[in-house]
């Protein structure tokens, strides 16, 4: 019955390849987001869909590249892995609007680049 | 865009007694004010929020107040306790969530 999942929890990967991170939220929710959070802990929005349809792009390289197939969905994938993008990778959703309801996280998925 | 800033960095209080973290926020079109709570390896968390229509929220021993015309708001948590310990992000929205660089906050037993 977990409302929003995340696989996998941890991926170790060596520089200049290509991962994906997959999120599912079974909550019913319009709108889903992908946020980095640094080793300083700052959470940073990258992407936002509602109801599949990308409605944030925060100046993310475009190794970066979301998919959602559906609204209960949200995919993200990154070419040619780089030392900088080692962070953990939090899905969220939220029920309608992206900035005034709260947003339910996912256990979040421990990148780290060799 | 939306710039938060969040104080203080770390906060190291006794057992029972209060902590408050305070959040400055830049857009004066900002109208939602949430606050998280991230405890250690695990995902963040909704607290408490508040909207711009209102001063002060409480939630038990957690209270959030807003200042509109200053543009701060701040979280207060009284009796704190052991689990308090976790790091604090407070977040004003724009066309997204911007949220502060946190607080890390230790509960001294």
């Amino acid at each position: 019955d977990t409302a929003v999942s995340q696989t996998p929890k941890y991926l170790v990967t060596q520089m200049g390849n290509d991962k994906s991170i997959k999120c599912e939220q079974n909550l019913g929710h319009d709108t889903m987001y992908w946020y980095k959070q640094d080793s300083k802990k700052f959470l940073k929005i990258m992407f936002s869909y509602n109801n599949k349809e990308l409605i944030i792009n925060e100046t993310v390289p475009n190794r970066f590249s979301p998919k959602s197939p559906d609204k209960a969905h949200l995919n993200l994938h990154i070419n040619s892995l780089e030392l900088g993008d080692s962070a953990v990778y939090f899905c969220a959703s939220s029920q309608a609007g992206a900035n005034t309801d709260t947003q339910y996280f996912g256990p979040g998925t421990r990148l780290t680049v060799l | 865009g939306e710039n938060v800033e969040q104080h203080p960095s770390t906060l190291s209080v006794q057992e029972g007694d209060s902590a408050v973290i305070k959040c400055t926020y830049s857009d004066s079109a900002s109208n939602y004010f949430p606050w998280y709570k991230q405890e250690l390896g695990k995902r963040p968390q909704l607290i408490i929020d508040i909207r711009s229509n209102v001063g002060e929220k409480k939630d038990q021993r957690i209270a959030v107040t807003l200042n509109k015309t200053a543009k701060h708001f701040s979280l207060h948590i009284t009796e704190t306790q052991p689990e308090d310990s976790a790091v604090y992000f407070c977040a004003a929205n724009d066309y997204k969530l911007s949220f502060g660089a946190g607080t890390t906050v230790t509960v001294r037993a």
